[in-house]
C-alpha cells in the first residue's frame, strides 16, 4: 500500500525550514528518501533502517519512528537547490527485500 | 555514490514496434534491479523486480508478455516494450540495488514516445 506524504506542496523563502512527513499503514523495515528535479531521475538522499534512527546529510536530516510507521524529512536553512519533488520509498515486512513503494511526492519550491 | 546508466535516454517509435531499454550498474554489482514507470506529475510506479539469473517478478496489473525483462548479468538488465502503443508513452526508470547497504540508485531514465 502506498505511503502517504504530507504536505503535498510547500513554498519557502531561502533560509526557511520545512518538514515532510511520510506515513504507512503497514509495518516498515526501512524508509528511503529521494529528491527529483523536473525531467530527471530521483537522486538518493538517505536511507533509514532502524526504528528511532536519525540521519543527517548537510542541512537535510530525517527520522524514522518504527512504532508509528512514520518518517520525517527535515530541511533546514533551505537553499534554491533544494527545490524539487521529494519522495519517500518504504520497504515493508521483516526483511529487506529491496522492493520500495513510493509515496505520491511532496513538491518543494524555494524562492529567493 | 554508485552510478547507474540507462540507454537510450529518449526514444520515439511507431505504434506496433518494440523498444529495448538497457540499464547498467557501472561501478557495482546489482543482483536486483527494479523497473519503474512515471507519468507526468505522478509518483514512481514499480513495474517489476529483476533478479540476475531468474525470472522477473511483475507487479499486479503489469503485463509480463508486454514488458519483457531480462537480467543477463550482475550489471545489466533490459526492459523490452513489445508492440508499443501510445498509452505506453511514459518515463521509464530503472534502479539497481546495492546489496550491501540496501540503497537503490536510479538511472537517468528513458523517455518513450509512441506515435
Amino acid at each position: 500500500q502506498q505511503p502517504v506524504q504530507s504536505p503535498q506542496a510547500v513554498i519557502l523563502r531561502e533560509g526557511e525550514d520545512a518538514v515532510i512527513n511520510c506515513s504507512s499503514s503497514k509495518a516498515l523495515y526501512s524508509v528511503h528518501w529521494y529528491r527529483q528535479k523536473h525531467g530527471e531521475a530521483p537522486v538518493f538522499l538517505m536511507i533509514l533502517l532502524k526504528g528511532g534512527e536519525q540521519k543527517g546529510h548537510e542541512k537535510i536530516s530525517a527520522s524514522f519512528n518504527e512504532k508509528k510507521q512514520q518518517s520525517s524529512l527535515y530541511l533546514t536553512a533551505s537553499q534554491l537547490s533544494y527545490s524539487g519533488t521529494y519522495f519517500c520509498g518504504t520497504a515493508g515486512g521483516s526483511s529487506n527485500t529491496g522492493k520500495l513503494i513510493f509515496g505520491q511526492g511532496t513538491t518543494l519550491q524555494v524562492k529567493p | 555514490g554508485a552510478v547507474v546508466s540507462q540507454h537510450p535516454s529518449r526514444v520515439i517509435c511507431k505504434s506496433g514496434t518494440s523498444v529495448k531499454i538497457e540499464c547498467r550498474s557501472l561501478d557495482f554489482q546489482a543482483t536486483t534491479m527494479f523497473w519503474y514507470r512515471q507519468f507526468p506529475k505522478q509518483s514512481l510506479m514499480l513495474m517489476a523486480t529483476s533478479n540476475e539469473g531468474s525470472k522477473a517478478t511483475y507487479e499486479q496489473g503489469v503485463e509480463k508478455d508486454k514488458f519483457l525483462i531480462n537480467h543477463a548479468s550482475l550489471t545489466l538488465s533490459t526492459l523490452t516494450v513489445t508492440s508499443a502503443h501510445p498509452e505506453d508513452s511514459s518515463f521509464y526508470i530503472c534502479s539497481a540495488r546495492d546489496f550491501e547497504g540496501g540503497t537503490q540508485y536510479f538511472g537517468p531514465g528513458t523517455r518513450l514516445l509512441v506515435l
